[in-house]
């Protein structure tokens, strides 16, 4: 989806290590969210956002932190990467009052 | 427990054959329900949406049903090509509001079309 960027695309991190993925749109939707997806489990919900300035927990929030200081941008903070953080990680954007959401296009982080 | 179950798991097809992916749920109070598609190394795509009213819905060859009785919902794909293989994911949102809590995603079923 064109207005749903994240950055990277792919990463490999030694266990420890800290990273910062990076969710931008140009879409304008207030609410946005990281999710992890894994083999036989599906899309859960690790953070969201429904606004600048606002984050909340998902379902799997152990071991991230998010910060959304500018309507535009969602990180996803890993600040000591454990192997079983090893997943495909999808920002998605919501619209206030509807259902649709938008999702990017991924990144494949490798934990080693 | 607010849940989507979504079956088969995988499926393979030949080419030009037709197909039927099937999504249960139990989800309360029930708003819509969505069918992704979900391409290899790609974002789930919204394929369509089915409202508590809808019985039936096509997009070209995709066609959903839903039974808001049963809480069942399908999703038939016609004459299958190869570009249809990819993962199709059921989404149910349900109607209580809130940002987080209201889309309720299945795990999905990947479908191979083979030539």
């Amino acid at each position: 989806n064109a207005g749903v960027t994240q950055t990277p695309k792919f990463r490999v991190l030694k266990t420890g290590q800290s990273m910062t993925l990076l969710c931008a749109q140009d879409m304008n939707h207030e609410y946005m969210y990281w999710y992890r997806q894994d083999p036989g489990m599906g899309l859960r919900l690790i953070h969201y956002s429904v606004g600048e300035g606002t984050t909340a927990k998902g379902e799997v929030p152990d071991g991230y932190n998010v910060s959304r200081l500018k309507k535009q941008n969602f990180l996803l903070g890993l600040e000591s990467a454990a192997p079983s953080q090893t997943s495909v990680y999808f920002c998605a954007l919501r619209p206030r009052g509807r259902t649709e959401a938008f999702f990017g296009q991924g990144t494949r982080l490798t934990v080693v | 427990k607010n849940q989507v179950e979504q079956s088969p798991q995988s499926l393979i097809i030949l080419e030009g054959k037709n197909c039927t992916l099937q999504c249960n749920y139990t989800v309360s109070p029930f708003s819509n329900l969505r069918w992704y598609k979900q391409d290899t190394g790609r974002g789930p795509v919204s394929l369509t949406i089915m409202t508590f009213s809808e019985n039936t819905k096509s997009n070209g060859r995709y066609t959903a049903t839903l039974d808001a009785d049963t809480k069942q919902s399908s999703l038939h794909i016609t004459a299958s090509q190869l570009s249809d293989s990819a993962s199709y994911i059921c989404v149910v949102s349900a109607s209580y509001g809130g940002s987080q809590g209201n889309l309720i995603f299945g795990k999905g079923t990947k479908l191979s079309v083979k030539p």
